[in-house]
């Protein structure tokens, strides 16, 4: 069983940047791809992108490519996600998961970060 | 980009059959995955690669993919079973993942 614990809920004022992390303790989930989604209130699921196990080199769906920073750390088995120029509908549950290939299923979720966007 | 469309619901009495889809063009090319989200929870992976799944999920969830639609087919439906479905592919050609907007399951 692979858990993935990420971190507390978040209020951030629009323009600033929140960092989201996301760690396991049972297993070394960074051979995987991590990947972040999120989820705005009341809508679907939105894949933001993944950090390739071999490299470290993230992936960035286009329409977060000039917001979004995605990390790891190998030697703490943690990933993290930062979403700068924060705007009202950027709230949002934000979700880490992993795959452990590219076309493969995200088999396995963090428990979701809430961020609110608020001035 | 590639884009996944499905119905945004579908509504089944207990123990009937429910059909959900997800279309898309030549959909049947590519590796299909759905998840089933209850309110106020993650996402969990119910089907893999068009038609497997995960141990723990019932048999009574099956899938298949072909052409331009994939489907999620859910027997004998349970109160339970009540919840938000979403396909999930890989497009190679923008390198990335795409969910389709989810169907809302409504056992009646």
């Amino acid at each position: 069983q692979m858990y993935l614990v990420q971190s507390g809920a978040e209020v951030r004022r629009p323009g600033a940047s929140v960092k989201v992390s996301c760690q396991s303790s049972t297993y070394n989930f960074t051979a995987n791809y991590v990947h972040w989604v999120r989820q705005a209130p009341g809508q679907g699921l939105e894949w933001m992108g993944r950090i390739n196990p071999n490299t470290g080199v993230p992936t960035y769906a286009e329409k977060f490519q000039d917001r979004i920073t995605l990390t790891r750390d190998t030697s703490i088995n943690k990933a993290s996600m930062e979403l700068s120029r924060l705007k009202s509908d950027d709230a949002a549950v934000y979700y880490c998961a992993t795959s452990r290939h590219l076309p493969g299923a995200f088999e396995h979720w963090g428990q979701g970060t809430l961020v609110a966007v608020s001035s | 980009s590639y884009v996944v469309t499905q119905a945004p619901s579908v509504s089944v009495a207990p123990g009937q059959t429910a059909t959900i889809t997800c279309g898309g063009n030549d959909i049947g090319g590519k590796s299909v995955h759905w998840y089933q989200q209850r309110p106020g929870q993650a996402p969990v992976l119910v089907v893999y690669d068009d038609t497997d799944r995960p141990s723990g999920i019932p048999d009574r969830f099956s899938a298949s993919n072909s052409g331009n639609a994939a489907t999620l087919t859910i027997s004998r439906v349970e109160d339970t079973d009540e919840a938000d479905y979403y396909c999930q592919l890989w497009d190679p050609r923008s390198d990335e993942q795409v969910f389709g907007g989810g169907t809302k399951l409504t056992v009646l």
